[in-house]
């Protein structure tokens, strides 16, 4: 089935870049996501990727996709204390019907 | 525009009693709804999806089941909570239809702790 594996903690200090890693299984998924959760709330979708692509760049955010080694990453620059949250990375199902997420990157930002 | 309501936003509950989470879509028709939980160590895991009124799939076999009663409505109940039940409760949807443009629309989370 399909699994979505991301290290658990991110410590950084405030300005520096923060990257966060992701691995996923199923090389069939049409786009990758990234999710924010910031403390007791829902997830709101970051940014996401279509596979097609090596590269997306938003702003702050980067995201690489590694086909090949199906390795994802997000790069926060200029990291700030509002970035503070748990980040998601997420894969689409076999199926197509649903998202599957990882356990989740707590990032904690330190001034 | 569209937006999302759970309720409640928390509930203490003893082993064994019933349970109703609850959850709406406004501003949209025909949405593909989602149960995920969230327990502590063990990230977001999806529980039910649902494409249509009375169509509930099943990702993972648990003391817990969900209906959709109406379009936008989307219900997690159980008659018996354990105590592994307590855990984080999100609602979500997207759009239907196969338009999949990856954006999964969250509510705020219900937090049931069981006791």
């Amino acid at each position: 089935g399909e699994d979505v594996e991301q290290s658990l903690f991110l410590s950084v200090r405030e300005g520096d870049s923060s990257v966060i890693n992701c691995t996923y299984t199923d090389s069939s998924s049409t786009y990758l996501y990234w999710y924010k959760q910031e403390p007791g709330a829902g997830l709101q979708l970051l940014t996401y990727i279509f596979s097609n692509m090596d590269m997306k760049q938003d702003q702050r955010l980067t995201v690489l996709l590694n086909k090949k080694d199906k390795h994802l990453s997000l790069r926060i620059a200029d990291t700030q204390t509002g970035d503070s949250a748990i980040y998601f990375c997420a894969e689409s199902n076999q199926a197509g019907t649903a998202l599957i997420f990882g356990k989740g990157t707590t990032l904690s930002v330190s001034s | 525009s569209q937006t999302i309501h759970q309720w409640p936003a928390t509930l203490v509950q003893p082993v064994g009693s019933p349970l109703s989470l609850e959850c709406t879509v406004e501003g949209t028709s025909n949405p593909n709804l989602y149960w995920y939980r969230q327990a502590a160590g063990r990230g977001l895991q999806l529980l039910f999806y649902s494409v249509g009124i009375g169509q509930i799939s099943s990702e993972v076999p648990q003391n817990l089941s969900a209906s959709r009663p109406q379009d936008r409505q989307f219900i997690l109940s159980s008659k018996k909570l354990l105590l592994s039940d307590s855990g984080f409760y999100l609602c979500a949807w997207d759009r239907g239809g196969g338009n999949r443009g990856g954006e999964l629309f969250f509510g705020e989370g219900s937090r049931l702790t069981v006791l």
